[in-house]
């Protein structure tokens, strides 16, 4: 069974603090690895792709990868309410094969 | 605009009926997928097309049956509804990995089905 395990949460953080998003998964195959952001009600959105191992930011966001410990993480730095939603951790199995972590619901507190 | 739609958004629908969920793309995209993600908010993917050919059918009840009728649509038919079925439906899509690597998919915005 391909499996992607996340903290369900929540995940409760000040505003200003950085907030640490972890996910693991079973397959030592995986190539690409993803993190959706879904606000309650609405889509998944695109938040980072990382293939590499190491790290990669993009503004506010830096995913990591270490693919011997089979584990992805996100950091969000000066974490704003408007941050509070469920973060998805998504995993290419091969094929085009998506599987989809439980999700961690993240709330930043005013 | 360029997006992923589905119709409908809402779909409230008694067991037993037979009924369809439309999704179309105008992003030019190859691959397109189902998921289904139930009360406790688990994602989970279903069905997958490339180019109208059906590369991905997890274990998921031979009720529901996907149909491309081209690569920009896909859609999904239920037969026989049952109380479980009721979830969110989200359809994506993805780029064909010559023009984007990435393999990232853009969901649309989803439908909410509820079988009494």
């Amino acid at each position: 069974q391909k499996e992607v395990e996340q903290n369900s949460g929540p995940l409760s953080v000040p505003e200003g603090a950085i907030a640490s998003l972890n996910c693991t998964y079973s397959d030592r195959g995986s190539q690409s690895f993803f993190w959706y952001r879904q606000y309650s009600g609405k889509s998944p959105e695109l938040i980072m792709f990382i293939y590499s191992n190491g790290d990669k930011e993009d503004g506010r966001f830096t995913a990591q990868l270490n693919k011997a410990s089979q584990y992805v993480s996100l950091l969000i730095r000066d974490s704003q309410p408007s941050d509070s939603a469920t973060y998805l951790c998504a995993v290419n199995m091969g094929g085009q094969n998506f599987v989809f972590g439980p999700g961690t619901r993240l709330s930043v507190l005013p | 605009d360029t997006a992923v739609s589905q119709t409908p958004k809402y779909l409230v629908t008694q067991m037993g009926n037979d009924k369809s969920i439309k999704c179309e793309q105008n992003l030019g995209h190859d691959t397109m997928y189902w998921y289904k993600q139930d009360s406790k908010k688990f994602l989970k993917i279903m069905f997958s097309y490339n180019n109208k050919e059906l590369i991905i059918n997890e274990t998921v009840p031979n009720r529901f049956s996907p149909k491309s009728p081209d690569k920009a649509h896909l859609n999904l038919h239920i037969n026989s509804l049952e109380l479980g079925d009721s979830a969110v439906y989200f359809c994506a899509s993805s780029p064909p990995r010559w023009r984007d690597s990435t393999d990232t998919q853009y969901f649309g915005p989803g439908t909410r089905l509820t079988v009494l």
